[in-house]
């Protein structure tokens, strides 16, 4: 089975910051990688598809990249918004989630 | 718009069943591959099965398998989790997923709780 690892597991950042999370697979997964952004309370959204997708609606201030095992997630100008848990999840392979990184304020 | 509405949820005790369903509007259900995904209190995400746009071909995730089964009703715009053996591990919230590009749309989700 493919294990997905996001680091860190909590990031706390300031309204204005540019934060990058990580996320990687036990083995190659190309491009097959998803990112989502869960709010207390709230359905996961999908943010971002095939590694660096930015889904239909979600502000360019996301943005994904990477190829093989090893991706990452950046927000480029932290809004108050978007304090949340981010999930990677790979779809090459069956499907799994990484375990989440929570994005507090600092 | 895109809808996925769950029901069946609720309490039931360890070793019991329940069924839940979805219901589907707002796209061509019978399209789309749909996924199941469960969340326990305060924890991550994790995938449970899947089935294909014609409901013949299924997948679980191991934790399930042989004790869950996924089906459809692309009549009804309905497809269904028949969960059997039910265990305190089970309870979750679980998620009816539409699997377009990646998982674009999720239910609201729907509780279970397995416990005495």
């Amino acid at each position: 089975d493919i294990q997905m690892t996001q680091s860190p597991f909590t990031l706390s950042a300031s309204v204005g910051d540019r934060v990058t999370i990580t996320c990687r697979a036990s083995q190659t997964i190309y491009d097959w990688l998803a990112w989502y952004q869960q709010k207390p309370g709230e359905v996961p959204k999908l943010l971002i598809y095939k590694a660096s997708n930015l889904q239909s609606g979600v502000p360019r201030r996301f943005s994904g990249s990477g190829f093989g095992t090893e991706f990452t997630l950046t927000i480029s100008s932290l809004q108050p918004d978007d304090f949340a848990t981010y999930y990677c999840q790979q779809y090459n392979e069956y499907y799994t989630f990484g375990q989440g990184t929570k994005l507090e304020i600092k | 718009e895109v809808q996925l509405v769950e029901s069946g949820g609720g309490l039931v005790q360890p070793g019991g069943s329940l069924r839940l369903s979805c219901a589907a509007s707002g796209f061509t259900f019978s399209d789309y591959w749909m996924h199941w995904v469960r969340q326990a209190p305060g924890e991550g995400l994790v995938w449970v099965s899947r089935i294909s746009s014609d409901g013949t071909n299924t997948m679980y995730a191991d934790s399930v398998k042989g004790r869950f089964t996924m089906s459809r009703d692309n009549a009804k715009n309905t497809m269904y989790l028949q969960m059997n053996s039910l265990r305190a591990e089970d309870t979750a919230v679980f998620y009816c997923v539409r699997y377009g590009i990646a998982f674009d749309y999720w239910g609201q989700g729907i509780l279970i709780t397995v416990s005495s």
